[in-house]
């Protein structure tokens, strides 16, 4: 069954700081696409990333990269040079093409950055 | 276009009322989902329409729950006999198609309290 588990509940870093936020998903299908969507205070997910199956490149975006491997059926998150405004509740969420083609969601963690 | 929008923002009610959501997704989009989302909690699929079709449910959406979009456009999602535990953040999302890899964008969601 889809399962995305992101293990840490809560992070807090220094303005400034890197850090990377872990998710770990399961899937049956061969083709699926994994997304990182952003709940910041207000309440609002805002869309992040997406990425699919076939596609192992990491992705750079300003401050924020993602590596995705499908070894470790993984999809990490690096926040560069954190600032407060990244304070929010991240999550991870697969969707794939074969077993309902709805999101399913991690958990989420949230991040706070301390100024 | 302003995005996805939701009414009402937040909503208290007795328990054994029913209550009435509404969505009106981006105006170009005919994939409609229906998400809820408890504190801590990442976002539970519930149901999803492409155009007035529902081509989906979870287990989630019990007997009591019901959703519609009669006309392709807005939708509403219905819970009867309400409880307590259904008290929680109702999402709406909304994409093109094919739904299962493109982003969906989420409105502001329907805060429910059942007293």
């Amino acid at each position: 069954a889809q399962k995305v588990t992101q293990a840490q509940t809560e992070i807090s870093v220094v303005e400034k700081e890197d850090v990377t936020l872990d998710c770990v998903y399961e899937t049956r299908d061969t083709t699926y696409y994994l997304f990182w969507y952003k709940q910041p205070p207000s309440g609002e997910l805002v869309f992040l990333i997406r990425r699919n199956s076939f596609d192992e490149q990491n992705e750079i975006s300003g401050r924020y990269s993602w590596n995705f491997q499908k070894s470790t059926s993984s999809f990490n998150f690096t926040i560069t040079a954190s600032q407060v405004v990244d304070s929010a509740v991240y999550f991870c969420a697969l969707s794939e093409y074969n077993y309902g083609q709805n999101f399913v969601f991690g958990p989420g963690t949230r991040l706070s950055v301390l100024p | 276009d302003t995005g996805v929008s939701q009414n009402p923002r937040h909503k208290i009610t007795k328990r054994g009322q029913n209550v009435t959501f509404r969505c009106d997704p981006i105006s170009e989009h005919n994939r409609l989902y229906w998400y809820r989302q408890t504190l801590g909690q990442g976002p539970e699929f519930l149901t999803y329409f492409q155009n007035e079709a529902q081509l989906e449910k979870s287990r989630l959406l019990s007997d009591r729950f019901s959703a519609e979009r009669p006309k392709g456009s807005f939708s509403t999602l219905e819970i009867q006999r309400t409880e307590q535990g259904d008290s929680a953040m109702y999402l709406c999302a909304s994409s093109e198609s094919p739904g299962w890899y493109n982003e969906q964008f989420f409105g502001p969601g329907t805060r429910l309290t059942v007293l």
